[in-house]
C-alpha cells in the first residue's frame, strides 16, 4: 500500500525550541490528520484537517491543510519535555470510501 | 468510560500457535480496523470492517483472520501461517461511512512476542 513521505524522520531538539515536520503525497487528499505516538501506546489524534488551506490549532499545536491537497505541516511551538513521541501523519482520498494513509513518522527527542 | 480496550497488553506464543487478540469499543462507531506496527515503521493496514458481519482485506491480511459478529468487538486472530507475527498490533475505530468521515481513534496497543 502507498505511504506518505514524511519528514524529517527524527528530530533532536532543545526544550523551548519550536518545530516543523511535514508530510507529502502523489496523490490529493481530503483528509489529514495528525497523531502522536507515546512509547507503547496507540496514537493520539492530535488536529483533523478536512478543507485546503484549513489552518487548525490545538494548544502550542498548529497544522495546515495545504493548498495542493497533497500536503501538511505540523508545528509546535515551544516545545516541553512531554512533546516527545512519534508524530504520524495520515490522508484520505474521499470520505468514507478510502482507507487511511499513514506516514512512516516522525521522532521528537527533547535534549535536556 | 468510553474507549477502545485492547487486551491483552503483553502476550507471548510458542512459535505454529495461533492465538487472538482482543478489541472491544464502546463508542457506537460502525467501522473498526486493525493494525501491525514494527519497529521504527508506520501503520499497515491488516483488515477493517464498515459493518457487522462484513470485512475486507487491509494491506497485509495473509496470516490472519477476522471476524465481526457484534459491533463493539472486532477480535484479531493471528494464525501460525503468519511467518513474522511478532509485532505491536493497533485497533482503531471510526463513525464510519454515514457519517462520511473516516477519522480514526486508536486503542492501546497490544505487544505480541512469539518465541
Amino acid at each position: 500500500g502507498q505511504q506518505l513521505n514524511q519528514s524529517p524522520q527524527s528530530m533532536f531538539i532543545q526544550e523551548g525550541e519550536d518545530v516543523s515536520m511535514n508530510c507529502t503525497s502523489s496523490s490529493i487528499f481530503n483528509t489529514w490528520l495528525w497523531y502522536k505516538q507515546d512509547p507503547g501506546e496507540g496514537p493520539v489524534l492530535l488536529i483533523a484537517l478536512y478543507k485546503a488551506g484549513e489552518l487548525t490549532s490545538n494548544g502550542r499545536l498548529t497544522a495546515q491543510f495545504g493548498i495542493t491537497r497533497k500536503d501538511s505541516f505540523l508545528n509546535i511551538s515551544a516545545s516541553i519535555p512531554s512533546d516527545v513521541g512519534i508524530y504520524f501523519c495520515a490522508g484520505q482520498s474521499n470520505f468514507g470510501n478510502e482507507k487511511l494513509t499513514f506516514g512512516t513518522g516522525t521522532r521528537l527527542t527533547i535534549i535536556p | 468510560d468510553g474507549g477502545i480496550t485492547q487486551s491483552p497488553k503483553y502476550l507471548f506464543r510458542k512459535e505454529g500457535q495461533n492465538v487472538t487478540l482482543s478489541c472491544e469499543q464502546n463508542l457506537n462507531h460502525d467501522a473498526m480496523y486493525w493494525y501491525r506496527q514494527d519497529p521504527g515503521q508506520g501503520l499497515r493496514l491488516i483488515y477493517y470492517s464498515q459493518i457487522v458481519n462484513d470485512f475486507q482485506k487491509g494491506d497485509i491480511a495473509e496470516g490472519y483472520s477476522v471476524s465481526r459478529e457484534k459491533k463493539e468487538s472486532f477480535p484479531l486472530t493471528v494464525t501460525s501461517a503468519q511467518k513474522n507475527p511478532t509485532a505491536f498490533y493497533l485497533c482503531a475505530t471510526s463513525k464510519g461511512l454515514v457519517w462520511r468521515t473516516d477519522t480514526q481513534y486508536f486503542g492501546p496497543g497490544t505487544r505480541l512476542t512469539v518465541l
